[in-house]
Formats: structure tokens, C-alpha cells, sequence
């Protein structure tokens, strides 16, 4: 059964970067396509980006490129997402999350990130 | 703004089947699958319908879902108080900018 561990909560400063991970288990990362997703308080769900098997690149969302990066490490099974220029408006749960079908069928248990000065 | 329509709330007693909608366009509902999530209070999504009607293993049969057009509906019968969450469509969208995934809104389901 494959599981999602990620990170634990952050609190950086307006203009930093930040980089969550997620831990795969059960599988290897390679058997995954990964995508991150975040919601910000009492707030919907967002799509960040997320690998695209079909052509083996990672594709983001418009609004984020520039600012986003998404990696992987096969060594350790662990996929990280890193987002620079840190401001208020990204204060949010970000989840990864493994595609099936076009769907997201297992989730990482989010990690808090919290913006402030 | 979200690129996906739902109403922000819907309720229903005990026993009864309640319908939750999602509104789309041509380049996201009218052209890939739709899929339903369901969030209770702080926990992360889990997948409730995906390829339109496809339900997981382990989702009870209460949960059903449709699409047609670019629009698609989750249809929760027996309603329980266990049902009580956020609900969220999605889909990915062929947008000019890129594909990508768009969620709606998010629909709050409460058991009265």
C-alpha cells in the first residue's frame, strides 16, 4: 500500500523560499507520478503542478511558474517541492499527491506553511 | 474566482440523497473525465469518484457521479451524519496556457 509522509510545518519570512518534501512508501517514486496541491485557509484546493508521465516532464501551473520547482530524488523515494518569493498569500497546506487515471488517489498528510513577518 | 462551479453549500437529513453540482466548459468537463473529493475537517482530500462514475475501493456505493456535457453531478444516497465534509470537483483543463488541473470551489455538505 503505498504511503505519503511529508514534512513538518514551516514558518518563514516574506521572500523566502521554502522546500517540503514527501517520503513514498509501500512503492517506489519511480512507480508514481507526483503532484503537489495546496489550500490555503478556509479556502479550495489548489493545483500547483505535478510530473507528466506522458512526456516525462513536470509541468506547473501558469501562476506559479518562475517561482516553483519540483524535484525528485529516486535514491531515497522522496519528491520535494520548493517555492521562492515567499508572501502572505501562499500561507497554506500543501499536499503531494500520486495521479491515477487523472485522478489524485493517495495523498501526503499536508504540511503548513506559514508566511508572516 | 474558481474555473469550476459548485454551489458553496448543500445539506440534507439522515436517509435522504442529496446531489452536489459542477459546472464546467469545453476545455475541461466537455473534454477529460471528472473527479469528486471528499475533505473532512482537517484531513487531507480523499478520492471519492474518479473517471466520471468510477468509484475507489472501499467508497461505498452511496457515492455515485455522472457527467454530461460540461457539467457533472455526485449524487450522495443514505445520507449519514458520517457525510458531513467539503466536496470538490475537478478535472484537468486543456487550457492555451498549458493543461492543468482546476478544482471547483467546494461544495459544504451538512447533515441536518
Amino acid at each position: 500500500q503505498v504511503q505519503l509522509v511529508q514534512s513538518g510545518a514551516e514558518v518563514k519570512k516574506p521572500g523566502a523560499s521554502v522546500k517540503v518534501s514527501c517520503k513514498v512508501s509501500g512503492y517506489t517514486l519511480t512507480e508514481l507520478s507526483m503532484h503537489w496541491v495546496r489550500q490555503a485557509p478556509g479556502k479550495g484546493l489548489e493545483w500547483m503542478g505535478g510530473f507528466d508521465p506522458e512526456d516525462g516532464e513536470t509541468i506547473y501551473a501558469q501562476k506559479f511558474q518562475g517561482r516553483v520547482t519540483m524535484t525528485e530524488d529516486t535514491s531515497t523515494d522522496t519528491a520535494y517541492m520548493e517555492l521562492s518569493s515567499l508572501r502572505s498569500e501562499d500561507t497554506a497546506v500543501y499536499y503531494c499527491a500520486n495521479t491515477f487515471e487523472n485522478a489524485f488517489d493517495i495523498w501526503g498528510q499536508g504540511t503548513m506553511v506559514t508566511v508572516s513577518s | 474566482q474558481s474555473v469550476l462551479t459548485q454551489p458553496p453549500s448543500a445539506s440534507g437529513t439522515p436517509g435522504q440523497r442529496v446531489t452536489i453540482s459542477c459546472s464546467g466548459s469545453s476545455s475541461n468537463i466537455g473534454s477529460n473525465t471528472v473527479n469528486w473529493y471528499q475533505q473532512l475537517p482537517g484531513t487531507a482530500p480523499k478520492l471519492l469518484i474518479y473517471s466520471n462514475n468510477q468509484r475507489p475501493s472501499g467508497v461505498p456505493d452511496r457515492f455515485s457521479g455522472s457527467k454530461s456535457g460540461t457539467s457533472a453531478s455526485l449524487a450522495i444516497s443514505g445520507l449519514q451524519s458520517e457525510d458531513e465534509a467539503d466536496y470538490y470537483c475537478a478535472a484537468w483543463d486543456d487550457s492555451l496556457n498549458g493543461p492543468g488541473v482546476v478544482f471547483g470551489g467546494g461544495t459544504k455538505l451538512t447533515v441536518l
